[in-house]
């Protein structure tokens, strides 16, 4: 059983430019979110997808927006890249109706921005 | 939401005892107690959860004070493979299975051989 996984696992890109991050949940699971994690800190919610719609957001500008799509994979999409996006970028997949609310995390998807 | 205060690093020798700490004097009825552990070069990992009472899984143990301030997450046996950054988070039960997590800093546990 696959767990989640994410593409690519590095990029670079420079300063203006778009980026998309691709990821694929664990089997059986609907529901996708998308954190940011910069170098030495924790990881920050950025949102979370069920059923192809945005359902709850943290405190990140609209140049973020992400996609999923009906066979629950997900995209997250930066456009206007800073520097400061510099970050590994982590999709966690979980079951809205589970018990515990255990969220599954792939490794992630580094970006540099240059 | 609530927050959690943890160590910012913490030491043990191989095959010892660990217990990690986490305070969390500001958590309500609702909360739940999680923690994750993230090794190096990897996305987080589930480590297990609590609600009042004390909870054990295969990875670890999680002790819970009685008026739920403060909680322990304890690796009965440490390995070096148990290296990485540890979070405890709080998650209202009443949020549902929201994909929303607040982590902290965590502690970076080291292992020495």
């Amino acid at each position: 059983d696959a767990g989640v996984t994410q593409s690519p696992t590095h990029l670079i890109k420079t300063r203006g430019q778009q980026v998309t991050l691709r990821c694929s949940p664990k089997s059986g699971h609907d529901t996708v979110s998308w954190y940011q994690q910069a170098l030495g800190q924790g990881p920050q919610f950025i949102f979370q997808y069920y059923e192809e719609e945005e359902r709850q957001r943290g405190n990140f500008p609209d140049r973020f927006s992400g996609h999923q799509f009906p066979n629950y994979s997900s995209e997250l999409n930066v456009n206007a890249l800073l520097l400061g996006d510099s970050a590994l970028y982590l999709c966690a997949s979980s079951r809205l109706s589970g018990i515990t609310g255990e969220l599954f995390f792939g490794e992630g998807s580094r970006l540099t921005v240059l | 939401d609530a927050k959690t205060t943890q160590p910012n690093s913490m030491e043990s020798n191989e095959e010892e005892p660990v217990h990690l700490p986490c305070n969390h004097s500001t958590i309500s009825g609702t909360d739940y107690i999680h923690w994750y552990r993230q090794l190096p070069s990897q996305g987080p990992e589930y480590v297990i959860h609590g609600l009042t009472s004390n909870v054990n899984n295969r990875m670890a143990s999680l002790a819970i004070a009685e008026d739920r301030k403060s909680s322990t997450l304890i690796l009965h046996r440490a390995t070096l493979r148990d290296a990485a950054v540890y979070y405890c988070i709080l998650r209202d039960v009443r949020a549902g299975n929201t994909g929303k997590l607040i982590f902290g800093q965590g502690t970076t546990l080291q292992v020495k051989p």
